[in-house]
């Protein structure tokens, strides 16, 4: 079964302390990784796909890596603006059409 | 310009009483998606469209039901909301990004 797992649940820095979040999977047939960020009450707002192992993207503060059973997102000196939920989903299969599944995400607090 | 556009923001219904949920989208995408987030979960897929082919998930309620007029426009209809259907509702439209809506929150009293 298709899965994925978000560690930690919840992380509180400091403003400036870099830190990784990270994304574990286990899929049939990775198409893509993808990272959101997620504010209260918000939809996701899209940051990141990631397609094949050793691929990165950087925005901001914020860089993505993906290997063959994880992701990480990077985030260097934090701001208290970062805060939000960041969740990682998966899309995985050969067919026309292929879902995206979800972590439950981790719970990002920036202090300043 | 907001390519994914949800309304309303919030929908009060009450038990029973049937509600639609309206998304539109700029981007032309074929696919979309409708999933259904409750408090501190991750998204949970409810069915998706391929142009005007219908797919529901299989542990999707029968009270779900969707319509697709158009590539544009995309309807969720819930037929008789529960309290358990309380949630955060959110359609993507997807090629090789999907991008969210703001989404519909449902408050069922």
């Amino acid at each position: 079964e298709d899965q994925v797992t978000q560690s930690p649940e919840a992380l509180r820095l400091q403003e400036g302390e870099s830190s990784s979040l990270n994304c574990s999977y286990t899929v049939s047939g990775l198409r893509g990784l993808f990272w959101y960020r997620q504010d209260p009450g918000k939809g996701p707002e899209f940051l990141f796909t990631l397609y094949s192992a050793g691929e990165e993207k950087e925005k901001e503060r914020l860089k993505a890596t993906l290997t063959k059973k994880e992701s990480f997102l990077h985030i260097t000196a934090p701001k208290p603006e970062d805060s939000a939920t960041y969740l990682c989903a998966v899309q995985a299969g050969g067919g026309a059409t292929n879902k995206l599944i979800f972590g439950t995400g981790t719970l990002l607090a920036v202090q300043p | 310009d907001a390519m994914v556009i949800q309304n309303p923001r919030y929908q009060v219904t009450q038990f029973g009483k049937p509600v639609t949920l309206s998304c539109s989208q700029t981007l032309n995408h074929n696919v979309m998606y409708w999933y259904q987030q409750k408090s501190s979960q991750a998204p949970k897929l409810l069915f998706h469209y391929y142009d005007k082919d219908f797919n529901n998930e299989a542990d999707t309620p029968d009270n779900f039901q969707s319509r697709r007029p158009n590539t544009s426009f995309c309807f969720l209809d819930i037929r008789s909301p529960g309290l358990g259907d309380a949630a955060m509702y959110l359609c993507a439209p997807q090629n090789t990004e999907a991008f969210f809506g703001q989404g519909t929150r449902l408050t069922v009293v």
